[in-house]
């Protein structure tokens, strides 16, 4: 399994762009890479899945390099409601379902 | 749609007590879930079961026990509740590995 990094946790003021970056040095050639959204009290919410260069939902997007070592996940102009902790998973979709691990994600504290 | 629903929504258990947590989902998923989560942490996975008839440990299994009913239920048990197994319990299920849907948790005290 790749090991994910992420920033613990992040500040930024409402209308500005956001990116949470996560390491994932040993990313595996059939490893996508998948990011979450979890408010206080509810469950993880899927966000985006990507395999390499940029995709774009309604969301957000998610930028990959060549190398696939890192992500990041980009929210454009947050507000209030996107204060919430954003995790990083990478894993093989056609592997064990065991790789469905979170880590600790990155808490995000969208400021008026 | 339902998506993935968890009985009860809160539960108080004194230390000792027994309990089996439900969960349902009607996305006709293969895999789901059950994960635990504590205060200012992230999720960790309890078990899982990859498809009706199979289950197998995450990563903190000591105390737990599932059964996957059939494909659309998972539940979790308790045998004898301690005080460490307080936390919020969630389910969740996926067709694809690593998108899952997520219920709304349980909220488990053990006094």
């Amino acid at each position: 399994l790749a090991k994910t990094t992420q920033p613990i946790s992040m500040d930024s003021y409402e209308g500005q762009e956001v990116n949470i970056t996560c390491s994932h040095n040993n990313i595996a050639t059939n490893d996508y890479i998948t990011w979450y959204q979890q408010f206080p009290s509810q469950g993880p919410r899927f966000i985006i899945q990507g395999y390499k260069t940029k995709v774009t939902n309604e969301v957000a997007s998610l930028f990959i390099p060549a190398d696939r070592k890192s992500s990041t996940l980009s929210l454009p102009r947050v507000s209030l409601s996107d204060t919430a902790v954003y995790y990083c998973l990478v894993g093989d979709m056609r592997g064990s379902a065991r790789q469905l691990t979170f880590g600790s994600g990155t808490q995000l504290t969208v400021l008026p | 749609n339902a998506g993935v629903t968890q009985t009860p929504k809160f539960q108080v258990l004194k230390t000792g007590q027994s309990m089996t947590l439900q969960c349902a989902q009607d996305m006709n998923h293969n895999s789901m879930y059950w994960y635990r989560q504590d205060p200012g942490m992230g999720l960790r996975l309890i078990y899982y079961s990859a498809s009706e008839g199979t289950t197998d440990k995450g990563e903190v299994p000591n105390g737990y026990n599932v059964s996957r009913l059939n494909k659309r239920e998972f539940s979790l048990r308790l045998e004898s509740a301690a005080p460490s197994q307080t936390s919020v319990y969630f389910c969740a299920s996926s067709a694809r590995l690593t998108e899952a849907f997520f219920g709304q948790g349980t909220r488990l005290t053990v006094v």
